[in-house]
C-alpha cells in the first residue's frame, strides 16, 4: 500500500528565513503523481503543485520550490524568504489511483 | 474565489437532527468527493462520484448519506450523528476519476461540523 510520511509535525521559523518541508513516500508503482497542498486556518486546501513520476525536474514558482528525487522517494518543498502569510498546514499527497495524504506539517512563521 | 463552494461553512447540530451539507463546483469537472478531516487525524476519503455515479464508499457509516444529482452538485445528508463525527468536511472535484489519471483534486473551504 502507498504511504506518505511527513515527519515534521510542526516547524517555526522567523520571517525571511528559508524553510524546507520534507515528504517521503512509499510505493511499488512506476506511474504515480505527487502533490502539495496548503491549508490556512480558514480550512480550504489550496493546490500548490502536481508532479508525475516521470518528471524529476525541480520546479520553482516565486518563493516556492520543489525538489523531487525518485532515488530517495522524496518530494520536498522549500519556501524562500518566508512570510507570516505562509503560516499554514502543508500536506504532501500521493496518488496512483486514490489520493493519499500525509499527516501534514504545521508551519508557523513568526514576525 | 474558489471553484468549489460549500455551504454552510459552520454547522452545529444535535444528535437527533437531520441536516445537509451542500457542495457546488464551477470547474466543469466530472468527479466529486467528500473528505473528512478530524483533529490529529489524516484526511479521510469518504465518498467519490464520477459522472454522477458513486464509485467509492470508504466504509462510511450509514448516518452519512451522499447525493449527487449532477456533476456540479454534491450533498452530504446527515442523520443521527455522534459527537465523534464533529470534524471539517471537505468537498472536492477533479476532471474525472479514472484509474491512474492523476488528475488534480481541487477542494472547497470546508464545512465545520459540531455535533452536540
Amino acid at each position: 500500500a502507498q504511504k506518505v510520511t511527513q515527519a515534521q509535525t510542526e516547524i517555526s521559523v522567523v520571517e525571511k528565513e528559508d524553510v524546507t518541508l520534507d515528504c517521503v513516500y512509499e510505493t511499488r508503482d512506476t506511474t504515480y503523481y505527487l502533490f502539495w497542498y496548503k491549508q490556512p486556518p480558514s480550512g480550504e486546501l489550496v493546490f500548490l503543485i502536481r508532479r508525475n513520476s516521470f518528471d524529476e525536474q525541480n520546479e520553482i514558482s516565486g518563493r516556492y520550490s520543489w525538489n523531487f528525487q525518485k532515488s530517495t522517494s522524496s518530494f520536498n518543498f522549500t519556501i524562500t524568504a518566508s512570510q507570516v502569510v505562509d503560516s499554514a498546514v502543508y500536506f504532501c499527497a500521493y496518488t496512483s489511483r486514490q489520493l493519499t495524504f500525509g499527516s501534514g506539517t504545521q508551519l508557523t512563521v513568526l514576525p | 474565489e474558489t471553484g468549489v463552494t460549500q455551504t454552510p461553512r459552520h454547522l452545529v447540530m444535535g444528535m437527533t437532527n437531520k441536516k445537509s451539507l451542500k457542495c457546488e463546483q464551477h470547474l466543469g469537472h466530472n468527479a466529486m468527493y467528500w473528505y473528512k478531516q478530524s483533529a490529529k487525524k489524516p484526511l479521510e476519503l469518504m465518498f467519490v462520484y464520477n459522472f454522477k455515479e458513486q464509485t467509492e464508499n470508504n466504509s462510511v457509516p450509514s448516518r452519512f448519506s451522499p447525493e449527487c444529482p449532477n456533476s456540479s452538485h454534491l450533498f452530504l445528508h446527515l442523520h443521527t450523528l455522534q459527537p465523534e463525527d464533529s470534524a471539517l468536511y471537505l468537498c472536492a472535484s477533479s476532471q474525472d476519476q479514472r484509474d491512474r489519471s492523476g488528475n488534480t483534486i481541487y477542494f472547497g473551504e470546508g464545512s465545520w461540523l459540531t455535533v452536540v
